[in-house]
């Protein structure tokens, strides 16, 4: 049980081009969903946070306008990154937990994106 | 200063053999310390998860040891094998996720 599913697992597109990756919790419901970047030899970076039917909630210096969440649903969120540049190109991770802090997170199996 | 410390940074070593991988923590206290293995490209997967209370926890042929006055813990390897060759990841759990850089370990036939 617990698993989560990540599409596309890989997508490569020009610079200026926005990109939808979607983060499906498929046997449990997920009141909260996160996203996590992770660059080549580096510890997962967290990015947002979001709880179903509310508004994410970003680490310092994560741009919002650029990382756009929605977690419209208890078993989907999407983080779409805007007018991608060559310097977002990185592992984009979400993980995905059931209520109550203590709960253990889920992870799914992370989207290479690379932006030419 | 990262809160969350892992040594060492790579490992190499031949299979059969086993290893101890590091971790030194500075968050005190937390809710469980983690241990996951991450293949390349791939989300990471738990191994251990255990509470501030806990001393040791086996899966298999991995077994985590925590020691809290030191704020240290471990994960051993044992009886090796190519599949082992992953980043193990030391996370420890409160309020948020504390994630270490991890160990590349590699595995050699």
């Amino acid at each position: 049980g617990a698993v989560v599913s990540q599409h596309p697992s890989w997508v490569i597109c020009k610079s200026g081009t926005s990109v939808k990756i979607e983060c499906r919790s498929l046997d449990f419901q997920a009141t909260t969903m996160f996203w996590y970047r992770q660059f080549p030899k580096q510890s997962l970076m967290l990015m947002a946070t979001s709880n179903e039917g509310s508004k994410a909630t970003y680490e310092q210096g994560v741009e919002k306008d650029k990382f756009l969440i929605n977690h419209a649903s208890l078993t989907l969120s999407t983080l779409t990154v805007t007018s991608a540049h060559p310097e977002d190109s990185s592992f984009y991770i979400c993980s995905a937990r059931l209520r109550g802090s203590n709960q253990p997170q889920h992870f799914g199996d992370g989207t290479r994106l690379s932006i030419l | 200063k990262n809160q969350v410390e892992q040594s060492p940074q790579s490992l190499i070593i031949l299979e059969g053999k086993n290893c101890t991988l590091q971790c030194n923590y500075t968050v005190s206290p937390f809710s469980n310390l983690r241990w996951y293995k991450q293949d390349t490209g791939r989300g990471p997967v738990s191994l251990t998860i255990m509470t501030f209370s806990e001393n040791t926890k086996s899966n298999g042929r991995y077994t985590a040891t925590l020691d809290a006055d030191t704020k240290q813990s471990s994960l051993h390897i044992t009886a090796s094998q190519l599949s082992d060759s992953a980043s193990y990841i030391c996370v420890v759990s409160r309020r948020g996720l504390r994630f270490g850089a991890g160990t590349r370990l590699t595995v050699k036939p």
